[in-house]
């Protein structure tokens, strides 16, 4: 079955630095997504990425479609103590009358003020 | 209105109770998802409802019964779980085929099974 490589596993950063997490996959997937949960809480969409290439911005945060359609990266620039938490790439694909989400294992990141 | 709602909140049963796990979304979505997540683990496909029809079961055991009243609501039916079933359920929702097809997730059911 499809399967997503997600690096680095966990990060710990001084708030204000920047922070950058990717996703592999060894398929191709026509949908990136970005979530991010809180313990105890659902996961959160952040970004979607429709394009090969395409690069999104939501506000501190910025996605990139790779050009293969397999792989993505998610950066978080100027961290603050909110950004904790962990987040998923997940990649979609069609399937019969719905869309399919394949996750990566996430990345936890921990913010030191 | 992009919000997905689940019901309880937490729920802790017995290994012979029978017990029953609600979502609801008014978003107009036609597909709508059962995941279930253990800890520090990424969320797992249960189920799919696609157009109110169960579109896909990903070998999940028959004590988990899901339930499509309508296009607003997805209900999770537990009957004789084990404790390996305690974790973090999760409804998600989407467009079936055209317009947007992100999925939104609800804020989850804790369940411990004792």
């Amino acid at each position: 079955g499809q399967q997503l490589n997600q690096s680095p596993q966990s990060m710990f950063i001084q708030e204000g630095e920047d922070v950058s997490m990717n996703c592999t996959s060894s398929s191709i997937f026509n949908t990136w997504l970005w979530y991010k949960q809180d313990p105890g809480e659902g996961p959160v969409l952040l970004i979607a990425l429709y394009k090969a290439g395409e690069l999104t911005s939501n506000g501190r945060l910025t996605a990139q479609f790779g050009i293969t359609r397999k792989d993505s990266f998610l950066n978080i620039s100027a961290s603050i103590p909110s950004d904790v938490g962990i987040y998923f790439c997940a990649g979609l694909s069609r399937g019969a009358g719905s869309y399919q989400l394949t996750f990566g294992k996430g990345t936890k990141l921990s913010v030191i003020p | 209105d992009t919000e997905v709602t689940q019901t309880p909140k937490h729920l802790v049963m017995g290994m012979t109770n029978k017990k029953s796990l609600k979502c609801e979304q008014h978003m107009g979505h036609r597909a709508m998802y059962w995941y279930k997540q253990k800890a520090k683990k990424p969320p797992e496909l249960m189920f799919v409802y696609s157009y109110e029809k169960l579109s896909i079961n990903e070998s999940v055991p028959s004590r988990f019964s899901p339930e499509c009243p309508n296009s607003s609501l997805l209900n999770l039916h537990l009957h004789a779980l084990q404790p390996e079933d305690s974790a973090l359920y999760l409804c998600a929702s989407s467009q079936a085929w055209e317009g947007g097809i992100e999925q939104f997730f609800g804020p989850g059911t804790r369940l411990t099974v004792l």
